[in-house]
């Protein structure tokens, strides 16, 4: 299975560009690159996915690199409420048909000063 | 919209003991999945659920563990026999496919002692 690496911490001030980062070498052509966040005490929660392109939402944007061994999580404006563990997962396809399997790693700790 | 609900919230019990979850998915949500999140640790998938069929358990340990889901909609995971190294959240989420978002709970945080 491909893995991820991230960075075990991060420290940003409020109001300022957040940007983490993700290794995963061994990424495969089919494999799906997701962005999921947890705050404390709470289950994670979905904040971006992508193939190849480059992707944007409300939450956050996602930059992937040419070769897709890398990617990076940008956060435009943090503010305290981005307090959170980041993880960088990629979803691979599993058996036959339709099935994908999310492999995570241990994320990033993100604080953010205010 | 409703979220995924979860219960209990917390639980603590003695090793050896048995101990069950239970999941209320988003409606209409055909995937559902339990997770085990050790403290300091990402979540590890126990078991994947689509409808009523599984997927995926690889990593359940099936000499302890047990999950089912009645009519493709609730879930109840338990563990029986427990053991110290079970103290972890778990967690479960659901999705509308295979290929979309997951939706997390709360989680069970639980403790054996």
């Amino acid at each position: 299975d491909a893995k991820t690496t991230q960075p075990n911490s991060m420290e940003s001030n409020e109001e300022e560009p957040v940007h983490l980062p993700c290794n995963h070498s061994t990424i495969s052509g089919t494999d799906y690159i997701h962005w999921y966040r947890q705050l404390p005490s709470q289950g994670p929660e979905y904040v971006i996915h992508g193939l190849t392109s480059n992707v944007n939402n409300r939450m956050a944007s996602l930059a992937i690199a040419e070769d897709r061994k890398s990617s990076t999580l940008i956060l435009h404006r943090a503010t305290l409420r981005d307090a959170a563990v980041y993880y960088c997962i990629l979803s691979s396809p599993f058996r036959a048909g339709n099935n994908r399997k999310l492999i995570w790693g241990l994320g990033t700790s993100l604080a953010v000063n205010p | 919209e409703a979220g995924v609900a979860q219960s209990p919230r917390y639980k603590i019990i003695e090793k050896r003991q048995s101990v069950a979850f239970w999941c209320n998915p988003i409606s209409g949500h055909a995937t559902l999945y339990w997770y085990q999140q050790i403290l300091g640790q990402g979540p590890k998938l126990l078991i994947q659920f689509q409808n009523n069929g599984v997927v995926d358990d690889s990593q359940l340990p099936k000499d302890r563990f047990s999950a089912e889901r009645l009519k493709g909609v609730d879930s109840t995971l338990k563990i029986q026999p427990a053991k110290l190294e079970d103290s972890a959240v778990y967690l479960c989420a659901s999705s509308p496919g295979q290929y979309e978002k997951l939706f997390f709970g709360s989680g069970t945080q639980l403790s054996v002692l």
